[in-house]
Formats: structure tokens, sequence, C-alpha cells
């Protein structure tokens, strides 16, 4: 079955430090999105993709970056960790236009980061 | 810009008794609106979606929502809850950026405690 998964599930780092979060779909999904999750905010777009080479910023961008080199992953880097940066991540895909599902996004299961 | 409000933060329900979550959009065009539910540890799971057509939309593990233009409203029910049903919903409007592809922007969530 296709999906989406999201490594590693759990990470503590250091204030400074880069981290990437890895992100993985087997859904031959064009777009790609990472929101972070944090408690009152819901879910809060950092960067998304609507294919290979495409990048843009979403809302809460600053000190993250991501990168789209094919189809199936989208890695998300933190540059210099901050202790704001402490958050759940969650990668999502949703499919191209001109499917049933196109407006609907599949996500994985999350990456919880503690920066300290 | 698109938003959405979801006022109640948490709300408690006994087993058996009946549900309603509230969903509220600012959104100038067409809507394509969904509730998604993220049960404890887990990334988020479509429950139900609206495109167009029918006002009342019927989605999985019983639940319905209903779309209400003049109210910006689109809130979620359940007629008898099970004590699995204690998660945290989330209601989401989707807007969509260019031809490509689509954004989802998330209400805070509410969060859901069901008593014995």
């Amino acid at each position: 079955d296709a999906e989406i998964t999201q490594s590693p599930r759990h990470k503590i780092t250091e204030t400074g430090r880069q981290v990437t979060l890895a992100c993985h779909q087997t859904w031959n999904h064009n777009n790609m999105f990472w929101y972070r999750q944090d408690l009152g905010h819901g879910l809060r777009l950092i960067h998304y993709s609507y294919g290979v080479q495409d990048t843009n910023k979403g809302e809460v961008s600053d000190g993250y970056s991501v990168s789209r080199s094919n189809t199936e992953d989208l890695p998300l880097t933190l540059e210099s960790a901050a202790s704001s940066q402490t958050s759940v991540y969650f990668c999502a895909s949703s499919p191209t236009p001109g499917t049933s599902t196109y407006n609907e996004q599949f996500f994985g299961p999350g990456t919880r980061l503690t920066v300290l | 810009a698109q938003s959405v409000t979801q006022p109640d933060i948490h709300i408690t329900v006994s087993e058996g008794a009946s549900l309603e979550l509230r969903c509220n959009y600012s959104y100038g065009a067409t809507p394509y609106l969904f509730w998604y539910v993220q049960s404890p540890g887990q990334g988020l799971q479509l429950l139900l979606k609206y495109f167009s057509g029918d006002t009342l939309v019927q989605g999985i593990k019983g639940f319905e929502a209903e779309f209400k233009r003049s109210q910006s409203s689109f809130n979620l029910r359940k007629p008898s809850v099970h004590w699995s049903d204690a998660a945290e919903y989330f209601c989401a409007v989707a807007t969509v950026i260019k031809a490509a592809g689509n954004k989802l922007t998330f209400g805070g969530g509410t969060r859901v405690l069901v008593k014995p």
C-alpha cells in the first residue's frame, strides 16, 4: 500500500545544531508539505512543494529550508536549531490537479523534535 | 487571507451522547472544507470533506458535517459518541494557489474528552 513515512519519529538536539527531518511518500504525489503543530495553534505551514525543484515558503518558514530533488522526498532542514523550534512536525502530500482527491492531503505520523 | 476558527478548545462529552464541533472559516471564494482527526500520538486522518453539492456530508466513523454558506460554518456532528472518539479534531480550508497545487489552513483544533 502507498504511504508517507517520516524519520526519525523522535529527535533531541541542542541549540545551534543543524537538523534534517526526512519525509518519504510512495503515493507518487507531486505536492508535498511540511507543518509544525503547537498547542493552541493547530498546524501551521512551513514549506511546500508542487514538484521536483519547486519549493515555496509557508507562514512560518524562518529558520527552515527544504529541497525537492525527486518526487518521493521532501527533507526539512533546521539550519541552526532554536528552542522555539521544539514542536511536532508533520509531512503531507496531495495529488496533482485533475484527480478526485486533488485537495485532500495525506499525512505522515509526525516527528517530535526537542531542542535543548 | 483565509482563516479557520474553532471556538471550542476542549469539549467533554459522555459516552453515548451527541457531539457537535464548531468551525467557522473566512475565505472569499467557494471553499473546500475538511475535518481531520488526530488520535493521541498519531498523524491526521481525514474524516470528511466538502467540495460542492449537497451541504450535508457524510464521513467515516459515523461523523457528518453541514456546510452553511450564510454562516461561514462547517460544523461536525456525531449522534452517539464512543470512547474511541476521544481525540483532537481539526477543521481546515483548502485554497488553490496555482494550477499545480493547493494549501490547507487549519483551525486551532478541538480536543474531545469522552466520559464513561
